[in-house]
């Protein structure tokens, strides 16, 4: 079954620092992969989705995630971290044959301090 | 398009009143879920539809709850009776399929009393 793994329920950074979220995939065949953030008392929002091609993808508020096949990543980054980041954050992987259903990570809660 | 609207936003109600979140997908989308998120136990799916069909309802936690889509543009979660472990943010999202991904309404924050 395809399963999604975030390292690090939590991760503290500080203003203007890299953001580093973890995530790996287990499957054999690459799956369509996707970040979401939740603001507090918001629902999901999408960040950003890997289908095909590019293996760097962009999003929005400056995010980014690279594809890497080989290590089974969809690590999203951003160079400079800003008060507003502070959110919960999930990646969530779609593998076709699997009824349009995501399969999403435990979220990893990012804080940022001044 | 207003995206995935879900009513009411917050459900103050006591234990053992049944209990009837609405939802509203964005249009053309055939796919709707519901979900449910508390601190213990994250996000869980409860049950999901295909043009207005239940698909999997493995997810539903006990015969309390039930859900329906009478048609593409709304979908019922109804519990009955409540319980205070029931308070959670219940979630709505729609999608035209996985490869697209979800988008998730604002969610409804149900306290049982």
């Amino acid at each position: 079954a395809q399963s999604v793994t975030q390292l690090g329920s939590h991760v503290s950074v500080s203003e203007g620092a890299l953001v580093l979220l973890r995530c790996n995939y287990s499957s054999s065949v690459p799956p369509y992969l996707f970040w979401y953030v939740q603001y507090p008392n918001q629902g999901l929002q999408l960040l950003l989705k890997y289908t095909t091609g590019a293996t760097l993808v962009k999003g929005i508020n400056g995010f980014e995630a690279e594809f890497k096949k080989s290590e089974t990543s969809f690590h999203l980054t951003k160079p400079s971290a800003h008060m507003s980041d502070a959110a919960e954050y999930f990646c969530a992987a779609y593998k076709t044959g699997t009824a349009s259903k995501l399969t999403f990570g435990t979220g990893t809660r990012l804080q940022v301090t001044l | 398009d207003a995206g995935v609207i879900q009513s009411p936003r917050h459900e103050v109600t006591e234990m053992g009143q049944e209990v009837t979140l609405r939802c509203k997908p964005i249009s053309g989308h055939d796919y709707l879920f519901w979900y449910r998120q508390t601190m213990m136990r994250g996000l869980e799916l409860l049950i999901y539809f295909n043009n207005n069909v239940p698909i999997d309802d493995s997810g539903m936690p006990e015969d309390r709850f039930s859900a329906k889509m009478p048609n593409a543009s709304f979908s019922t979660l109804k519990i009955q009776p409540s319980e205070p472990r029931d308070s959670a943010v219940y979630f709505c999202a729609s999608s035209l399929g996985g490869r697209d991904g979800y988008t998730f309404g604002s969610g409804t924050r149900l306290t049982v009393v």
